[in-house]
């Protein structure tokens, strides 16, 4: 089984100011992982994602994530953040297979001008 | 990437009423299909995983008798609330399994209950 936290459930930032979301995860397999954003009344729409090589992954929308396998960690950074970054972020976990996705509780990113 | 639809978008209806979901892959395959359930201000809870040709599989402390799922083609899934309840009012979203690594979500469906 495996498990998601995101350890903030809100995050203000002003405008072109950087942002990390912060995910940590735990898991007995080794892991897929991921970050989705949700608008407001939407569904889910991938931001980036991790299977393997490199640990830096890079995403749509100015987003990357890096992995860190010894801190069971993948955090979330955009290096200056817009009004349209306004919106749900998810960080996701899943096994081989095809299972499901464990999902975190969500950070909430408000930007502020 | 690909194009995953749910209807209706939104759906109210009275207490003790059944309501089915559409979930369809519009350019691919699914022989796996996600539903996921969101309650307001919180995650995306995994409820079951719908196989297409056989029975789903539903995840711990979800009842199978209130939400009915069908898999009967490889574009489209179904997940029916019997008897709905005020509880049951959410958001449900499913997804469509693309390849080992990646699915594509639909844009939900907004439930209430009356």
């Amino acid at each position: 089984a495996q498990s998601v936290t995101q350890l903030d459930s809100q995050v203000p930032v002003f405008e072109e100011a950087p942002v990390e979301l912060r995910c940590s995860y735990s898991s007995s397999v080794s892991v897929y992982l991921f970050w989705y954003v949700q608008y407001p009344n939407q569904g889910l729409q991938l931001l980036l994602k991790y299977l393997s090589g490199s640990t830096l992954v890079k995403g749509i929308n100015g987003f990357e994530a890096e992995f860190n396998k010894s801190q069971t960690s993948f955090h979330l950074r955009k290096p200056s953040v817009h009004i349209s970054d306004t919106a749900e972020y998810f960080c996701a976990v899943r096994g081989g297979g095809a299972d499901g996705l464990t999902f975190g509780k969500g950070t909430h990113l408000i930007i502020q001008p | 990437g690909a194009v995953v639809s749910q209807h209706p978008s939104r759906v109210i209806c009275k207490s003790g009423t059944s309501v089915k979901i559409e979930c369809r892959s519009l350019d691919f395959q699914a022989t796996t299909m996600f539903w996921y359930r969101q309650f307001p201000k919180k995650s995306l809870m995994l409820m079951a995983t719908s196989n297409e040709g056989s029975k789903a599989t539903y995840e711990q402390g979800v009842e199978k008798d209130k939400f009915l799922i069908n898999h009967a083609s490889l574009t489209l899934s179904t997940l029916t609330v019997t008897s709905a309840h005020p509880e049951d009012s959410s958001f449900y979203i499913c997804s469509a399994l693309w390849t080992s690594s990646e699915q594509y979500f639909g844009p939900g469906t907004r439930l209430t209950v009356t």
